[in-house]
């Protein structure tokens, strides 16, 4: 069975300081890997994916996420936090084996928390 | 604007008192889905549909059931809600099922059952 870990319920960070969430995932196969946002009282907004080629993949708003196959982690990551990017994030995973049936699990979710 | 719409946003109900969340999409994607969200599990996926008339079970299937007779809506049916069913949901749509695809999700319906 396929899973994800976001090991930090949250993380707080101080405006213009890097910003790490941390992703760690489990399936059988390879996966495709996703990062999504949660702002207050709205829906899941897509951020970035890694699919294949090169590992630093690049997304919204200045986001990256760095593919470790060796450690089976995506971790997100942004140079410089924004108050505006305080929000929930999930990681999500599709094991690629046809087998998984495409199945796309999530994260629990780690809060975001910049301060002025 | 290429959107994924719920109704209601909010709804409070009484056990066993049948109720319909809706789900539209407008930008012709064959996938879609339906998630739960509570905290800490994250979303986990109630059920999916792949076409029109094609629906499978996700994670969480219990208590729910789904119809997908037209390819823009997907709507959430709970015969007898209970108490277990309070929830925040969402739906989700994805142009196919392909496993690459980005999902596009509305803006969710938070659910309490008294």
């Amino acid at each position: 069975a396929q899973s994800v870990a976001q090991p930090e319920d949250q993380v707080n960070v101080a405006e213009g300081n890097p910003l790490t969430v941390k992703c760690t995932y489990s399936v059988s196969g390879n996966p495709y890997l996703f990062w999504y946002v949660q702002y207050p009282n709205r829906g899941l907004q897509f951020l970035l994916k890694y699919i294949t080629g090169d590992n630093l993949v690049k997304g919204s708003y200045g986001f990256e996420a760095e593919f470790n196959k060796s450690q089976t982690s995506f971790h997100l990551k942004k140079p410089s936090a924004l108050v505006s990017d305080s929000a929930l994030y999930f990681c999500a995973v599709r094991d690629r084996t046809k087998a998984a049936g495409n199945k796309l699990t999530f994260g629990g979710g780690t809060r975001v928390l910049v301060k002025p | 604007e290429a959107q994924v719409t719920q109704n209601p946003r909010y709804l409070i109900t009484v056990t066993g008192k049948k109720l319909t969340v809706t789900c539209s999409q407008n930008m012709n994607h064959e996938y879609m889905s339906w998630y739960r969200q509570d905290p800490g599990l994250g979303l986990r996926q109630i059920y999916y549909s792949m076409n029109v008339e094609v629906t499978d079970k996700g994670d969480v299937p219990e208590g729910y059931k789904v119809s997908r007779k037209e390819k823009r809506n997907f709507p959430l049916i709970l015969e007898s809600p209970s108490p277990n069913q309070t929830s925040l949901y969402f739906c989700a749509s994805s142009l196919t099922l392909a496993g690459y695809e980005t999902q596009y999700f509305g803006p969710g319906t938070r659910l309490l059952v008294l």
